[in-house]
């Protein structure tokens, strides 16, 4: 989908860095948050998801970590790939709803050669 | 196992008039929920279907409507169109009961109204 806003932050990335995505969310009572990547064209797709009882969690290159004192989300991508370009957002379930997601504004991660 | 599907895929339509989206959740996921996408809003929840049942709304006017069929499929509705209505229009199905509440993405529906 084109998900690009015209003021979405962009994040620049040399191939094979480390990239770092923030996310601040909203609501103290949100249990679950997932980080979703969107390329043109396609619909959000599931990277890594983090429950509100735990503070870090590691997939396939990928780190998210939570800090629920200042309701802050971060998701790592270690060595980047051009693959990696992409719109990334984070989202949280506020717990009133099993289907109901709130999603941040998104972050474009562009990597360079 | 197929994705979720989305029909049509774009659709171009005039102010006024009503537009019908649908939505196939992968085979087995009973929970279908709807996402408007712009550039200015972002990603904005619209309904959550369950059994056929409407769980929950988001904060949008009357006109946006849907439904969900005893096989799960769903449907969206928005009648009299208004241009700020252009948007991707996203469905996720999630595989309630789960031990998380991941949502898995359709490619959406490019909706422009003109």
């Amino acid at each position: 989908g084109e998900s690009v806003g015209l003021h979405l932050p962009t994040l620049s990335v040399q191939e094979g860095d480390n990239s770092i995505i923030n996310c601040a969310y909203s609501n103290s009572a949100s249990d679950y948050f997932i980080w979703y990547k969107q390329e043109s064209g396609k619909g959000p797709q599931f990277i890594i998801d983090i429950r509100s009882n735990m503070d870090k969690r590691q997939g396939q290159r990928v780190t998210v970590l939570l800090n629920k004192t200042v309701k802050h989300l971060s998701l790592q991508i270690a060595a980047t790939q051009p693959g990696d370009s992409a719109v990334y957002f984070c989202a949280e379930n506020l717990g009133d709803s099993w289907g109901k997601l709130q999603f941040g504004a998104g972050t474009q991660v562009v990597v360079t050669p | 196992k197929a994705g979720v599907t989305q029909t049509p895929r774009y659709l171009i339509k005039t102010r006024g008039q009503q537009v019908t989206l649908s939505c196939s959740p992968i085979s087995g996921h009973r929970s279908v929920s709807w996402y408007q996408q712009t550039p200015g809003q972002g990603l904005q929840f619209l309904f959550e279907y369950f059994s056929e049942t409407q769980r929950n709304k988001g904060n949008f006017p009357g006109r946006f409507s849907g439904r969900q069929f005893s096989n799960s499929r769903s449907e969206m509705n928005v009648s009299t169109l208004e241009l700020g209505d252009s948007a991707l229009y996203l469905c996720a199905s999630s595989p309630e009961p789960s031990t998380s509440y991941e949502q898995y993405f359709g490619p959406g529906t490019r909706l422009t109204v003109t």
